[in-house]
């Protein structure tokens, strides 16, 4: 079974407008850290944003913010007033305490697009 | 502080050669991991270091092997190299292994592997 889904192959949004991009998961581990990156077209994975399993709050980091909903295993990625140089893939991750140590599994990517 | 640095950025080789990457992880950093990105297959853990051991393995021929040396840098090196190993291959750096959970994971530009 995929343990990371992202159903979104390609998104597009209005520059300065909100989108969220759909990541759900699947783990038994109890501690597990689910993150966020960004592709540019030049490969570069961009770290934006981390939610632990055990965090009781959403995880914001400036424009990103991360609705983590743990009973329905999703962790979806919401960027606020779009901009041009966010177009790129983005990538959920996951990483499990204890299984796998060190491994990072990642779901199949989102392009996003944004209109000027 | 300087980021994860991969080399070359980009090979090109021939079937049947062998081919070997570096990278050289953040300062600080002792856990270095592999990744090979298709556009079929999206993003696949190979393998990761730390403290010069592996202490994790993808699921990947023997072709595809990894090193660690005593100051965190890393090799990654492909025999008889196949047209399917054309690949993105991209290296993230951390800060241990451990509880990596909460970790996240540093990538570096990639090198992008092209086999003719």
């Amino acid at each position: 079974a995929q343990k990371i889904t992202q159903t979104q192959p390609g998104m597009f949004v209005q520059e300065k407008e909100a989108v969220t991009l759909d990541c759900t998961y699947d783990t038994s581990d109890p501690s597990y850290g689910l993150f966020w990156y960004k592709q540019p077209s030049s490969g570069e994975m961009i770290f934006l944003i981390y939610q632990g399993s055990y965090d009781q709050q959403n995880a914001t980091e400036g424009r990103y913010s991360l609705n983590f909903q743990k009973a329905r295993k999703s962790a979806n990625l919401v960027i606020s007033a779009s901009q041009l140089g966010d177009s790129a893939m983005y990538f959920c991750a996951m990483r499990e305490r204890n299984t796998n140590a060190g491994k990072s599994t990642f779901g199949d990517g989102t392009t996003l697009t944004v209109k000027p | 502080k300087a980021g994860v640095t991969q080399t070359p950025r980009y090979l090109i080789k021939t079937r049947g050669q062998q081919v070997t990457l570096s990278c050289s992880p953040i300062s600080g950093h002792r856990s270095v991991s592999w990744y090979q990105q298709t556009p079929g297959q999206g993003l696949q853990f190979l393998f990761e270091y730390f403290s010069e051991t592996q202490r994790n393995k993808g699921n990947f021929p023997g072709r595809f092997s990894g090193r660690q040396f005593s100051n965190s840098r890393s090799e990654m090196n492909v025999s008889t190299l196949e047209l399917g190993d054309s690949a993105l291959y991209l290296c993230a750096s951390s800060l241990r292994v451990q509880g990596t959970e909460n970790t996240e994971a540093f990538f570096g530009q990639g090198t992008r592997l092209t086999v003719v």
